[in-house]
């Protein structure tokens, strides 16, 4: 099974901070990673997909880049809409999550 | 608009039977794959079963393989999952999710979820 560590797993920010939380994959996924914000409540939604295509409709603030297994979320610029928990996600073979990254003040 | 509306969930006891069903609307059913997400009370995501487009091929999480079964049908537009032989450990909220495109894919659409508490 793929494995996803995902870090830090709290992250204390402020507005117009730039934030960036890593995701390694435990074997090659190529680039078959995803990003999702979830905020307390809601489901799950889409940011990123392919490592770092930006979904239809995200605020460009959110980029990905990928380093071999090793991944990176950035968001530019935080704004109060973004503290909330992030996963990082592979699908290069079934589905693994990170264990998720929670955005606080 | 995409929307996807689950339904089925509640309260059994552990070796009990649970079906699920999320009714799918906004898009071409059989152009992606399906699947079913949990997520355990403050805990993290979990995926759980996935379906393809053309409703043949079933992949499952070892942790539910052999007790869970995803199927389609096309005529009701609907994604089912039945749960069967449940333990205290699937206690929780099953989200129904569309694949973006087809073949290797994250899922673009989740539900809003429906709880499954075993006990």
């Amino acid at each position: 099974d793929i494995q996803m560590t995902q870090s830090p797993s709290t992250l204390s920010a402020s507005i117009g901070d730039r934030v960036t939380i890593t995701c390694r994959a435990s074997q090659s996924i190529s680039n078959w990673l995803a990003w999702f914000q979830q905020r307390p409540g809601k489901a799950p939604k889409l940011l990123i997909y392919e490592a770092s295509r930006l979904q239809s409709g995200v605020p460009s603030r959110f980029s990905g880049s990928a380093s071999g297994t090793e991944f990176t979320l950035t968001i530019t610029s935080l704004q109060p809409d973004d503290f909330a928990t992030y996963y990082c996600q592979q699908y290069n073979r079934d589905w693994t999550f990170g264990q998720g990254t929670r955005v606080e003040v | 608009e995409v929307q996807l509306l689950e339904s089925g969930g509640g309260f059994v006891h552990p070796g009990g039977s649970l079906r699920l069903s999320c009714a799918a609307s906004g898009f071409t059913f059989s152009g992606h794959p399906m699947s079913w997400v949990r997520q355990a009370p403050g805990r993290g995501l979990e995926w759980v079963a996935t379906i393809n487009g053309g409703g043949y091929t079933t992949y499952y999480a070892d942790s539910v393989e052999g007790r869970f079964t995803i199927y389609r049908d096309f005529s009701k537009k609907t994604v089912d999952l039945q749960m069967d032989n449940l333990r205290a450990e699937d206690t929780a909220i099953y989200f129904c999710t569309k694949g973006l495109y087809s073949g290797r894919t994250p899922p673009d659409y989740w539900g809003q979820g429906t709880q499954v508490t075993v006990s």
